[in-house]
């Protein structure tokens, strides 16, 4: 079992949309938990982290649940520019940064 | 300020090859981790280096080996090369010592390797 995981998708959304990524991670000693966006043959970047409480940006909000292990990530009123892999991101106590293998969205007009 | 750079951008070897890949980490940043990515899969760790020793390493065999260099420049080695290590390879760089976190890892664009 990967130690992250996630729907690789692809998610085919209308612009405008609601869409919502889920993430589950197994290493429970995981410390931080992160989301990054990667274009087509690009390299990721850093989106937003992720917390217990709750992260919001702008239209995009994560969710952390430790209870569950599960994160997610919201995005509302899609954009065309949203169309990406997203990455969901745990990082174990040796600072190792583990990536999950992405959900890919296409935002359609 | 100049990001993280990699070199070659592309390149193609034959299987048995030894590679060598560059990077420049970005001003400032003093730990670098290496990452390889296959196609429709995310970013699997290497290893990292923080002050020109491993500070980490993932599942990954002992033919990839790095170095770090005073000046935080990196080169990451891969020695008796399989079909299997066609991928992108990744460098990050991030400003913080180990231990202090911020969660953003600044990328290049990567060197894409083919393996024949």
């Amino acid at each position: 079992r990967k130690e992250v995981e996630q729907d690789p998708g692809p998610f085919n959304v209308p612009e405008g949309a609601t869409v919502a990524f889920n993430c589950t991670y197994s290493n429970s000693a995981s410390q931080s938990f992160f989301w990054y966006r990667q274009d087509c043959r690009k390299e990721p970047k850093l989106l937003m982290s992720v917390y217990s409480s709750g992260n919001e940006d702008g239209r995009f909000t994560a969710q952390l649940n430790r209870a569950s292990q599960y994160i997610s990530l919201l995005i509302r009123d899609s954009k065309l520019s949203d169309s990406a892999t997203y990455l969901c991101v745990g990082v174990n106590y040796g600072q190792n940064f583990v990536f999950g293998p992405g959900t890919r969205l296409s935002v359609l007009p | 300020e100049t990001g993280v750079t990699q070199s070659p951008t592309h390149l193609i070897k034959t299987r048995g090859q030894q590679v060598t890949l560059r990077c420049s980490s970005q001003s400032g940043h003093n730990t670098v981790s290496w990452y390889q990515q296959a196609l429709g899969q995310g970013p699997q760790f290497i290893f990292q280096y923080y002050r020109e020793e491993e500070n980490g390493r993932g599942n990954f065999p002992p033919r990839f080996s790095g170095l770090q260099f005073p000046n935080y420049s990196s080169e990451l080695n891969v020695n008796a090369l399989e079909l299997d290590d066609s991928a992108l390879y990744l460098c990050a760089s991030s400003p913080v010592d180990p231990g202090r976190n911020t969660g953003e890892l600044f990328f290049g664009e990567g060197s894409r390797l083919t393996v024949l």
